[in-house]
């Protein structure tokens, strides 16, 4: 089954609207979650890592004021895209570490959520 | 620098044959990781396979296996007896070190179609 669920898994907005997506961990407590960005046949871009608790780290060249991404529980991290333009259509998708995990564990991503601006 | 390189955009294989995916990769780290994912076109990321870099056995994951060449710093997966469920895009990554909270850094990938 599923380890990560993630919504909604597609949004059409107005440019200058905000977007909040969602990102659950359902099969065990995630205190580090990652947020990907994908461009169209593009690879995976790391934006930021969840933190619960604690404030989110950005990678260089993602606006951190734009993004907004809150890992209130350690179960749930969401990523909010204020003010959204038609750059900033893409494919975002969240992953997931066991808090126990070793350098073996797999990443656990949800399905994505495809964003389009207009 | 690149970190993860995959230089092939695009490969073709006959349903039933084996075909070869290349991956290498860059670190300075002694303790690092290489995971395979498929991404079908529904954009879900499937993990396959995973290589330590102190694994001494290439790993071996069904009909996928990891030919590790370690100082060539390449990690080519193999996918053998192609099936058309295998048309997909396919990604390298690393992880350094050897906690699992650290982040995976992804190759551009390998579009993969498969051929009746």
């Amino acid at each position: 089954g599923a380890v990560v669920s993630q919504h909604p898994s597609w949004v059409i907005c107005k440019s200058g609207t905000s977007v909040k997506i969602e990102c659950r961990s359902l099969d065990f407590q995630a205190t580090t979650m990652f947020w990907y960005r994908q461009f169209p046949k593009q690879s995976l871009m790391l934006m930021a890592t969840s933190n619960e608790g604690s404030k989110a780290t950005y990678e260089q060249g993602v606006e951190k004021d734009k993004f907004l991404i809150n890992h209130a529980s350690l179960t749930l991290s969401t990523l909010t895209v204020t003010s959204a333009h038609p750059e900033d259509s893409s494919f975002y998708i969240c992953s997931v570490t066991p808090p126990t995990g070793v350098g073996n564990s797999p990443l656990h991503f949800g399905n994505g959520t495809r964003l389009t601006v207009t | 620098a690149q970190k993860i390189t995959q230089t092939q955009p695009g490969m073709f294989v006959q349903e039933k044959e084996a075909v070869t995916l290349d991956c290498t990769y860059d670190t300075s780290d002694p303790s690092y990781g290489l995971f395979w994912y498929k991404q079908p076109s529904s954009g879900e990321m499937i993990f396959l396979i995973y290589q330590g870099s102190y694994d001494q056995q290439n790993a071996t994951e069904g009909r996928y296996s990891l030919n590790f060449q370690k100082a060539r710093k390449s990690a080519n997966l193999v996918i053998s007896a192609s099936q058309l469920g295998d048309s997909a895009m396919y990604f390298c990554a690393m992880r350094e070190g050897d906690t699992g909270r650290r982040a995976l850094t992804f190759g551009s990938g390998t579009r993969l179609q498969v051929q009746p």
